[in-house]
């Protein structure tokens, strides 16, 4: 199984400022025969069910705000919040869809300082 | 609107079964793989079962092979999780989710039906 690791388990930044999430897969979730990373990202909100923000690593969903941005190839990937909103306070996930079984990282658990 | 509504939770002791339905609306159920994702409470997702579009596809993760079956009624755009020989460590919120069409992609999910396992 691809085992994923984010980082940090918290953080709390203040409004307007950056947020930075890592997250690092066990082995490489870049499939060479089409280029594209297979790896998400999901927002859960408290009491509310997990949200698609990214895929292909880089792709934003429909209706996400593009202060949203996903990064990074192979085994390393970055969810940035260029500006932090009340809104975004969250867990977020990382998960691969390279193969099954579908695993996530174990969240980031994002707050306002 | 995409919709997808889950039902069947509830409180059930060990070793007892329960069959989870998720009725989907606002989209071709047809053209999409649909999947089981389960969290236990204060814990992270983990994920549970695809079935692909057409049905002919099946997959589960190690922890519920052979206790849990996944069926989908295209007819009445209903997916199931029939779950059997239930534990304590299946506690959790599970929640039906659709794939993007063509991927793994977990792109709409319902707001879950809590399972609570315990004598």
């Amino acid at each position: 199984d691809i085992v994923m690791t984010q980082s940090p388990d918290s953080l709390a930044v203040s409004l307007g400022e950056r947020a930075t999430i890592d997250c690092k897969s066990s082995q490489s979730v870049l499939y060479r025969s089409n280029n594209q990373n297979y790896l998400a990202w999901y927002q859960q909100k408290p009491g509310q069910p997990p949200k698609l923000l990214i895929y292909w690593a880089s792709t934003r969903d429909s209706g996400v705000p593009d202060r949203f941005s996903g990064s990074g190839s192979g085994t390393d990937f970055t969810l940035t919040i260029s500006s932090l909103q009340a809104e975004d306070v969250a867990v977020y996930y990382c998960q691969q869809y390279l193969n099954t079984p579908l695993t996530f990282g174990g969240g980031t658990k994002v707050e306002i300082k | 609107e995409v919709q997808l509504v889950e039902s069947g939770g509830g409180l059930i002791q060990p070793g007892g079964s329960l069959r989870l339905s998720c009725a989907a609306s606002g989209f071709t159920f047809s053209r999409h793989g649909m999947h089981w994702v389960r969290q236990a409470p204060g814990k992270g997702l983990v994920w549970v079962s695809r079935i692909n579009d057409d049905g002919s596809s099946i997959i589960y993760a190690d922890s519920v092979k052979g206790r849990f079956t996944i069926s989908r009624d295209t007819g009445r755009n209903i997916l199931y999780l029939q779950m059997n020989g239930l534990r304590d460590e299946d506690t959790a919120v599970y929640y039906c989710v659709r794939a993007l069409a063509g991927t793994k992609v977990l792109d709409f999910w319902g707001q879950g039906t809590m399972v609570t396992v315990s004598s």
